[in-house]
């Protein structure tokens, strides 16, 4: 079983739909959890991290963690064109001597069509 | 906003050539780490730092070695660069509190061929 695991894509919406990724992890240590974007040719840029259950909101992006399932996603509001992208999920157990590494998740491709 | 700066946007090199990616990081964080980005294959970590001339191995440190004499500073070298080496090398780092993982901050990459 791979440590962290996104839904499948491609994920395709119309534009002002609510996307809804999502990713489970293995490792029932992780402290951390963290969506970053990822335009073709670019390197990841954070978008939003999460440390406790429940949801975090900030703009058009909610990310929801519920750690007794292992489970973590990312909604994105009134979804936009310049919203497609890869989107990973990165999860961290900052304990003992994982000196802070993250895994990644493979990401899913995500096109908001207009 | 931390900035991970990495020396090159694009490299070419030649086989058999010994190859080095800078990168600077001016947030005086503690760890920082090296990965390769290949379609289908993700992320794979190659090596990582948790202190000045501390280096740890990731996923996939063949072929390549690290250096970090100074805090700011993660250097990666390839020993003797090969077509399979040809990828996008991705610079991170990152800081630990109290609460766990904080400032993970990826470079802007480098997209290094070899020919």
């Amino acid at each position: 079983q791979k440590e962290v695991e996104q839904n499948s894509g491609p994920l395709s919406v119309p534009e002002g739909a609510i996307a809804s990724l999502n990713c489970t992890y293995s490792d029932r240590g992780s402290q951390s959890f963290f969506w970053y974007r990822q335009y073709s040719g670019k390197s990841p840029e954070l978008i939003m991290s999460i440390y406790s259950n429940g949801d975090k909101e900030d703009g058009r992006f909610t990310a929801q963690l519920n750690k007794a399932s292992q489970y973590v996603s990312l909604l994105i509001r009134d979804s936009q064109p310049s919203d497609s992208a890869t989107y990973l999920c990165a999860v961290a157990n900052a304990g003992g001597t994982s000196y802070g590494k993250l895994t990644f998740g493979q990401g899913t491709i995500l096109t908001v069509h207009p | 906003d931390v900035k991970v700066t990495q020396s090159s946007r694009y490299l070419v090199k030649r086989t058999g050539e010994k190859v080095f990616l800078e990168c600077v990081q001016d947030m005086d964080h503690e760890n920082m780490f090296w990965y390769r980005q290949d379609p289908g294959l993700g992320l794979r970590l190659i090596y990582f730092s948790y202190d000045v001339k501390m280096k740890e191995k990731g996923d996939i440190p063949e072929g390549y070695s690290v250096s970090r004499e100074k805090k700011e500073r993660f250097s990666l070298i390839l020993e003797s660069a090969s077509t399979n080496q040809t990828s996008m090398y991705l610079c991170a780092s990152s800081w630990v509190g109290r609460q766990g993982l904080r400032g993970y901050t990826f470079g802007s990459g480098t997209r290094l061929t070899v020919v």
